[in-house]
Formats: C-alpha cells, structure tokens, sequence
C-alpha cells in the first residue's frame, strides 16, 4: 500500500500570512495513463471532508484561490496564501493513482495563532 | 441540490451487525462510482470501499475484508453497507462519498460497545 506522509501534523498560523503543507508518498503517484491522482482535502471542525484540490493542482469549483496545489512524483505541497479564519481545519493529501487502497495522510491540523 | 444522506447508524454490540444506507439526490447516480471512508474519533480518514458504477466491482480495505458487504440499487439511487463481526475498532463516523470528491454526507456514527 502507498503511505502517505504529512508534516507538519500541527501548523499554527497568523490571519493573513501564507501557510504550507507537505505530503509524500512512498511511490510515485504518476499513474500509467500519465495523470497524478493527488488531492488535498480540508476538514472544518465538526464537518464532513471537502475536496479542494485534484490531480495535484486543479482547485474545486467555489474554492478560493488562495488555496493552491503543486509538486510531482512522490512530493505535493498544498499551499494557503493568505490564511483566514475559516481555514481552520485539518488538511488531508489523498492519493488515487494505486488503488484498491485509496490511502490518506494523517492529516494536519492548522490553527489560528 | 446535490445530496447524499446516510443512515442506519446506532450502539452494537462487539460481534454484531449493522446497515448503513445511503441514498443519493441531485445527480445521475448509477453513472458514478461510491465509497465509503470512515473516521475513528480524533483520528484521520480511512477509506473503507468503493463500489463502481454498475455495482459489478467493489474492494475493500483489507480491515474489513471479509466482514463488510458493499451493494447499491440503482434503481433507488441507494448505497448499502452490511457490517458484520463489528470490534472496538470499527467505531467512528461513516461517510459515503461520490468518486471521493466533492460530494460526501453528513455521516452517520458507528458506535460498537458493550
């Protein structure tokens, strides 16, 4: 199974600055029909699981366009711009490129300093 | 409104069983394939199934192989999970979710216990 790794599992942040998030995994996500099955996921508290980004770096329609995505192979970075208050959450990667099993990272928990 | 509700959560006993349900609204089901992810509390996601379009293919997590059957009925644009042999470990909140995108439910809680 593909092990998904996130650092850091805990981000304090200041409203307004950037923020950064990492997940590796531990094979190549390229998938044989040359497309990379990276998403990110954001988790409010208390709510169900929202996909923001796909395929490494395609935003969700409705998400901001502070939130962005990029990396490839085995290392993704999901980057916020400019955190605001309703970012607060965990992010989750998620990868699909060598499934059954879809596997996730363990999530890292962003919070307002 | 594109919707998924599930149901069918509750208390078990370690060894029971249970059936979740989910049933889709707003969008053509039988052309998408399902999942179900689970969350043990205060912990991460957990993907538990997928089931495709047709319902001719589905996988499991290896920790419930054996033990969970997944099914839909298209005709009444409805996901099931039969859960047997429940364990501790099996609690948490249920989703079911659309290609893992950006449709998911509510969820609905698993609670095994004695």
């Amino acid at each position: 199974d593909v092990v998904m790794t996130q650092s850091p599992l805990s981000l304090p942040v200041t409203l307004g600055q950037a923020a950064s998030i990492s997940c590796r995994s531990s094979q190549s996500l390229v998938h044989n029909d040359g497309n990379t099955y990276l998403n990110w996921f954001q988790q409010r508290p208390g709510q169900s699981p929202r996909r923001l980004i796909y395929k490494v770096s395609n935003r969700d329609s409705g998400v901001p366009d502070r939130f962005s995505g990029s990396g490839s192979g085995t290392d993704f970075t999901l980057k916020i711009s400019r955190v605001e208050a309703e970012d607060v959450g965990v992010y989750y990667c998620m990868q699909g490129t060598h499934w059954p099993p879809v596997t996730f990272g363990q999530g890292t928990k962003v919070e307002i300093k | 409104e594109v919707q998924l509700i599930e149901s069918g959560g509750g208390l078990v006993q370690p060894g029971g069983s249970l059936r979740l349900s989910c049933v889709a609204s707003g969008f053509t089901f039988s052309n998408y394939e399902m999942n179900w992810v689970r969350q043990a509390p205060g912990k991460g996601l957990e993907w538990v199934s997928s089931i495709s379009s047709s319902g001719s293919v589905i996988d499991y997590a290896d920790s419930v192989k054996g033990r969970f059957a997944f099914s839909r009925d298209n005709a009444k644009n409805s996901l099931y999970l039969q859960m047997n042999s429940l364990g501790a470990d099996d609690t948490g909140v249920y989703y079911c979710a659309r290609s893992l995108g950006v449709v998911w439910g509510k969820g609905t809680t698993v609670t095994v216990s004695s």
